[in-house]
C-alpha cells in the first residue's frame, strides 16, 4: 500500500539553526501538506500546496517557514531560524485532489530544538 | 468558540462496551467531516468519513447534524485495540483540515 514518508524521525537542533524536513508524498497525489501538532496540543495545519504554490497558509506559518517540492517526488518544509517553540511533531500529508479525498499523513517528524 | 470541540474524556470502558462521541463545529461552510485515530505520539489515520445520511462501517457509526453543527462517533463492542485518541476533523473551504484536541478512549479487560 502507498505511503507518505518523512525524514529524518527525530530532528534535535540548536535555537537560531535552519532545519529542513522531508517527505516524499504519494507518488500519484497532487496537493499536498504540513501540519504540526505540539506535545499534548491539537494538531494543527501549516501550509497547503498545489501545482507549484503555496495555495494556503496559516498564521503559524511566517517568514521563517518555507516549503519547496525541489524535484517531482520530495517536499520540504524549511525553518530558517528555529525557536523553541518550534519543537513540535511535524506531519506531511498528501491528497489525490482537494475535494473529497482523504489526507493520508506521513509518520511525523519529532523536532526538538535546544 | 473554538473551531472544532470535543471532550477530552478519557473515557474508561470494559471491553464490549459501547462508547459515543460527540463534537461541534463553528464554520457552517465546512465542506466535509471525518473521525481520524491518533495512537500515543504516532500519526493521525482516517477512520471514516462522516456523511450526512449517517453512515456505519463495521462496529463505528458516525452521524453528521448540519442544523446543529454537531458530529457523533458511536462505538460497539469496544475492544482493547480501540483504545486510542479519536480526532474529530473538519475540512473547511479552503481545503484545509481542521482538528480537535481529540478525546481519550481507554478500554479495559
Amino acid at each position: 500500500e502507498p505511503e507518505v514518508t518523512q525524514t529524518p524521525s527525530h530532528q534535535v537542533t540548536q535555537m537560531g539553526q535552519e532545519v529542513i524536513l522531508r517527505c516524499v508524498p504519494i507518488s500519484n497525489h497532487l496537493y499536498f501538506y504540513w501540519y504540526r501538532q505540539i506535545l499534548g496540543q491539537k494538531v494543527e495545519f501549516l501550509v497547503s500546496f498545489y501545482n507549484n504554490e503555496i495555495s494556503e497558509k496559516s498564521e503559524i506559518f511566517d517568514d521563517q517557514f518555507s516549503v519547496e517540492r525541489p524535484d517531482g517526488s520530495n517536499f520540504t518544509l524549511k525553518i530558517r531560524s528555529t525557536k523553541l517553540e518550534d519543537s513540535a511533531m511535524y506531519f506531511c500529508a498528501s491528497s489525490a485532489d482537494s475535494a473529497w479525498n482523504e489526507q493520508f499523513f506521513g509518520p511525523g517528524t519529532r523536532l526538538t530544538v535546544l | 468558540r473554538k473551531e472544532v470541540e470535543q471532550d477530552p474524556g478519557p473515557f474508561n470502558v470494559p471491553e464490549g462496551a459501547t462508547v459515543a462521541f460527540n463534537c461541534t463545529y463553528s464554520n457552517s461552510a465546512s465542506q466535509s467531516f471525518f473521525w481520524y485515530r491518533q495512537d500515543c505520539r504516532k500519526e493521525p489515520k482516517l477512520l471514516m468519513s462522516v456523511y450526512s445520511s449517517g453512515n456505519e462501517d463495521g462496529r463505528f457509526t458516525a452521524q453528521l447534524n448540519r442544523a446543529s453543527q454537531y458530529i457523533s462517533l458511536l462505538i460497539r463492542d469496544s475492544k482493547l485495540s480501540d483504545s486510542a485518541t479519536y480526532l474529530c476533523v473538519v475540512k473547511d473551504p479552503y481545503n484545509k483540515l481542521i482538528f480537535g484536541a481529540g478525546t481519550r478512549l481507554a478500554v479495559h479487560p
